[in-house]
């Protein structure tokens, strides 16, 4: 069974990078399922940030694609994501997740999920 | 980029009733649409995806319908447990897009 978990500091300042990564165990990152990540602010709702292919391949959301870069390392069998520079609205609990798989295609709604972990972003 | 509608925004209904939350999307997105309930401090949960395939281990009482731009969730007979928010997501067209959610509370 799949197991995502998110790492990284908790509070990061303003106009710095927030640096998050998503170890995954119980299944290989070096198929060809997409991982997400998405996010929630406190009190509001769900947001994709963007999700990557084990071949690289990258999509981001509209409105943080000038500060998001996704990654992926097979070899540790993770995926990484970075934003920056950071504000206080990107104060949120950061998912990472994987998209979907049936009947012998990939899909992008995501079935397995990791714990969250919370971003707070002040000086 | 397609921009999802939930509605109502909370729904109250007393247990046992039925449910019945709705998802539009600005633009078709055939049958990629998937439905998440996630319950207060704790991560989404796969519920519904190709509109209407229930994800493994969810209950029958739990059911997706729709095509293009309209789609509903029914929860035929709300247990307690069901009390929650649920969204609806697109996973038609890159950038993927979650509704704003509806939550349920009891009557």
């Amino acid at each position: 069974q799949v197991q995502l978990q998110e790492s990284g500091p908790g509070l990061v300042k303003p106009s710095e990078t927030l640096s998050l990564n998503c170890a995954v165990s119980g299944h290989s990152i070096s198929g060809d399922h997409w991982w997400g990540w998405i996010r929630q602010p406190p009190g509001k709702g769900l947001e994709w940030i963007g999700s990557i292919h084990r071949s690289g391949t990258t999509y981001y959301n509209s409105s943080l694609k000038s500060r998001v870069t996704l990654s992926v390392d097979t070899s540790k069998n993770q995926f990484s994501l970075r934003l920056s520079p950071v504000t206080a609205a990107d104060t949120a609990v950061y998912y990472c997740a994987r998209g979907g798989y049936n009947s012998g295609s990939y899909f992008n709604y995501f079935d397995s999920w990791g714990q969250g972990t919370l971003v707070t972003v002040s000086s | 980029e397609i921009l999802m509608t939930q509605s109502p925004a909370t729904l109250s209904v007393s247990p046992g009733e039925r449910a019945t939350l709705s998802c539009r999307a600005s633009q078709s997105v055939g049958i990629n649409l998937a439905w998440y309930q996630q319950k207060p401090d704790q991560v989404p949960k796969l519920l519904i995806y190709g509109a209407s395939t229930r994800a493994t281990g969810i209950p029958a009482r739990f059911s997706g319908s729709g095509s293009g731009t309209e789609f509903t969730l029914t929860i035929s007979s709300l247990q307690s447990e069901d009390f929650a928010v649920y969204y609806c997501q697109q996973n038609s067209n890159w950038p993927l897009t979650f509704g704003q959610g509806t939550r349920v509370e009891i009557k």
